[in-house]
């Protein structure tokens, strides 16, 4: 089955830094890849996802990157602020309405 | 806009005993799909429904059962409970066979004593 491997498993930064978070998974045929942010008590609220037919998407201060033939791929948080300071997940899926393998996530402080 | 509700919010239940979860997917998402997390672990895939039948099937043990009714909504029945079954409990819900963007509900957090 698919694995998936996230780093750091925890990281800090100062607001207004950049923060970056990265995956590899192992199953080529995988070809949705979201990623989610979970605050302390809640569910995971999706962020931003890519699908494998693009190698970058951006939504303001989040962006994503993929790259196919390394089976990676990354988070990027630019201007970060207190508000961003959560888990952070990603995870990989090999198709539709098919079930998400999660990394092991990554916590995220970003100090004022 | 509606999100996925879970209930009960928390739960609490003693060794052996049996519990019961549900899910009410976001009007109009016809795939409903259950995770399991510990704590400090990611979301465990455990088992999914599609237009009432199930779909994939992942880590859920044999003692776990769920169904998907006529409404969508799901439930997850849990018998034989172990201390090992505390965990937090999420159902997502994602619309159409052919998109696969899951929403999570707040879960559900089960306590065995």
């Amino acid at each position: 089955g698919e694995n998936v491997e996230q780093h750091p498993s925890t990281l800090s930064v100062q607001e207004g830094d950049s923060a970056v978070i990265k995956c590899t998974y192992s199953d080529s045929a995988s070809n949705y890849f979201p990623w989610y942010k979970q605050e302390l008590g809640k569910g995971p609220q999706l962020i931003i996802d890519i699908r494998s037919n693009v190698g970058e998407k951006k939504d303001q201060r989040i962006a994503v990157t993929l790259n196919k033939t390394a089976k990676h791929f990354s988070l990027h948080i630019t201007e970060t602020q207190p508000e961003d300071s959560a888990v952070y997940f990603c995870a990989a899926s090999m198709g539709s309405a098919r079930q998400l393998t999660f990394g092991s996530g990554t916590q995220l402080t970003v100090l004022p | 806009a509606a999100g996925v509700i879970q209930s009960p919010r928390h739960l609490i239940k003693e060794k052996r005993e049996t519990a019961t979860l549900k899910c009410y997917p976001i009007p109009r998402h016809d795939t409903v799909y259950w995770y399991q997390q510990g704590p400090g672990q990611d979301p465990q895939f455990l088992i999914s429904f599609y237009e009432k039948m199930q779909s994939d099937k992942g880590s859920i043990p044999d003692r776990f059962s769920a169904q998907q009714f006529s409404d969508y909504h799901s439930e997850l029945n849990m018998s034989s409970l172990e201390l090992g079954d505390s965990a937090l409990y999420f159902c997502a819900s994602s619309r159409g066979h052919s998109k696969n963007i899951q929403y999570f509900g707040a879960g559900t957090r089960l306590s065995v004593l």
